[in-house]
């Protein structure tokens, strides 16, 4: 069936350095991609998301490409804020079956100043 | 505001408790969802719900009970449950949940204690 996979967390990071957060799929057909944020004591929030192969989705400095070859869409930013500080997941969409997101296990993101 | 809103909060109920969770969406969207977040576990989806017609229900157990009155209301009525079904319970709305390629949209979601 299809599944995601992410980095195991936490992770830490000073500000202003480069974040990568890895996340790998396996689907059948063409699903869509996705990254959600949740902050703490919130619900999730889309922060990006890629469509078909090739594409990138960018938003608040953070970009990811879908990878076919590869099966990834690696979440990357390059200057990190404390405010950034958050859970990020990642998802897939599979079309044609019910929409329904598959969501990776999440990878908790700490910044320290 | 994300146009997605769950109410209560945060809920502690006993485990021979009835309660229901509530879930509304201002977003026009035609499916809603529920989600099951557990500490160190991935969400698991529970129910979809695509135009008021439940379409998946994740093998979730009947001391969980959904109810979709219209396409804005969701609701999670829950009765007898146990210690491990505390977690943070999530709703979301999408426009149509067959559009694989249309973004989901959260509520805060509701804090579940079973004690």
């Amino acid at each position: 069936g299809n599944s995601v996979t992410q980095m195991e967390g936490p992770v830490t990071l000073s500000e202003e350095a480069f974040l990568t957060i890895n996340c790998t799929y396996t689907a059948t057909g063409y699903p869509s991609l996705f990254w959600y944020v949740q902050y703490p004591g919130e619900g999730l929030q889309l922060l990006l998301k890629a469509t078909k192969a090739d594409d990138k989705g960018s938003n608040k400095g953070f970009e990811a490409t879908y990878r076919k070859e590869t099966t990834s869409f690696h979440l990357e930013k390059g200057s990190v804020q404390v405010s950034d500080s958050a859970v990020y997941f990642c998802a897939l969409s599979d079309r044609g079956n019910t929409g329904k997101l598959i969501f990776g296990q999440g990878t908790t993101l700490q910044v320290k100043p | 505001e994300t146009g997605v809103t769950q109410t209560p909060r945060h809920l502690v109920m006993g485990m021979t408790n009835k309660k229901s969770l509530k879930c509304e969406q201002h977003l026009g969207h035609n499916a809603m969802y529920w989600y099951k977040q557990s500490a160190k576990k991935p969400l698991e989806l529970m129910f979809v719900y695509n135009f008021k017609e439940q379409t998946e229900n994740n093998s979730v157990p009947s001391r969980f009970s959904p109810e979709c009155p219209n396409s804005s209301h969701l609701f999670l009525h829950l009765h007898t449950l146990q210690p491990e079904d505390s977690a943070l319970y999530l709703c979301a709305s999408s426009q149509d949940s067959r559009q694989g390629n249309t973004e989901a949209f959260f509520g805060q979601g509701t804090r579940l204690t079973v004690v």
